[in-house]
């Protein structure tokens, strides 16, 4: 079994700050895990991906995550809030494939000027 | 870059009516995916087509049903609308379902009143 619990709904940072947005995943195995971005009215972007290469995943638009096994995390960070971060952002998480994904009910990051 | 393209964006319905939700990608993948996202609940898989000529059931199927018409289309039928359909609708596309990076279209919103 999988499941993934991310653990603040909505995150508010001043622009120029550090973001982090928390997630935690179950699973029996190895998983494999993603963060995707939702800008408002959008599709889901992928932000990174882990598949059990390199713990420390950098993506897209300055957006790292740390796969850490013994606290079953996979928290995704940035060092320096910018105006257009505000979205929301899904961690999601798979044992076997596409069609297994399972996603975390989403955190609304909101970036005060 | 067209990427998933998914037709139309919005939709109100009656309760009883049916339609059908279009969905082409230009990728060449072979996986497409049809989701659904409501409120505080993630995004959750309703049918997938893991490969031109076949479809599968996801986690909600109930009240829907699909068909692939070819490589590059995917639509999304709702024979008989309900209230409880009342959702955000998402198609994907990948290009196996073996953990590629899945592209989403920009939803369509949809109404049953």
């Amino acid at each position: 079994a999988q499941s993934v619990t991310q653990l603040d709904s909505h995150v508010s940072v001043s622009e120029g700050t550090p973001v982090l947005l928390r997630c935690n995943y179950s699973s029996s195995y190895s998983p494999s895990l993603f963060w995707y971005v939702q800008h408002p009215n959008k599709g889901l972007q992928l932000l990174l991906k882990y598949t059990s290469a390199a713990t420390l995943v950098k993506g897209i638009n300055g957006f790292e995550a740390e796969f850490k096994k013994s606290e079953t995390s996979f928290h995704l960070t940035k060092p320096s809030a910018h105006m257009s971060d505000a979205a929301e952002y899904f961690c999601v998480v798979t044992l076997f494939g596409n069609e297994k994904l399972t996603f975390g009910t989403g955190t609304r990051l909101t970036i005060i000027p | 870059n067209a990427g998933v393209t998914q037709t139309p964006k919005f939709q109100v319905l009656k309760t009883g009516q049916s339609m059908t939700l279009q969905c082409a990608q230009d990728m060449n993948h072979n996986s497409m995916y049809w989701y659904r996202q409501d409120p505080g609940m993630g995004l959750r898989l309703i049918y997938y087509s893991a490969s031109e000529g076949t479809t599968d059931k996801g986690e909600v199927p109930n009240g829907y049903n699909v068909s692939r018409l070819n490589k590059r289309e995917f639509s999304l039928r709702l024979e008989s609308a309900a209230p409880s359909q009342t959702s955000v609708y998402f198609c994907a596309s990948s290009r196996t379902s073996a953990g590629n990076t899945i592209y989403f279209g920009e939803g369509s919103w949809l109404t049953v009143v």
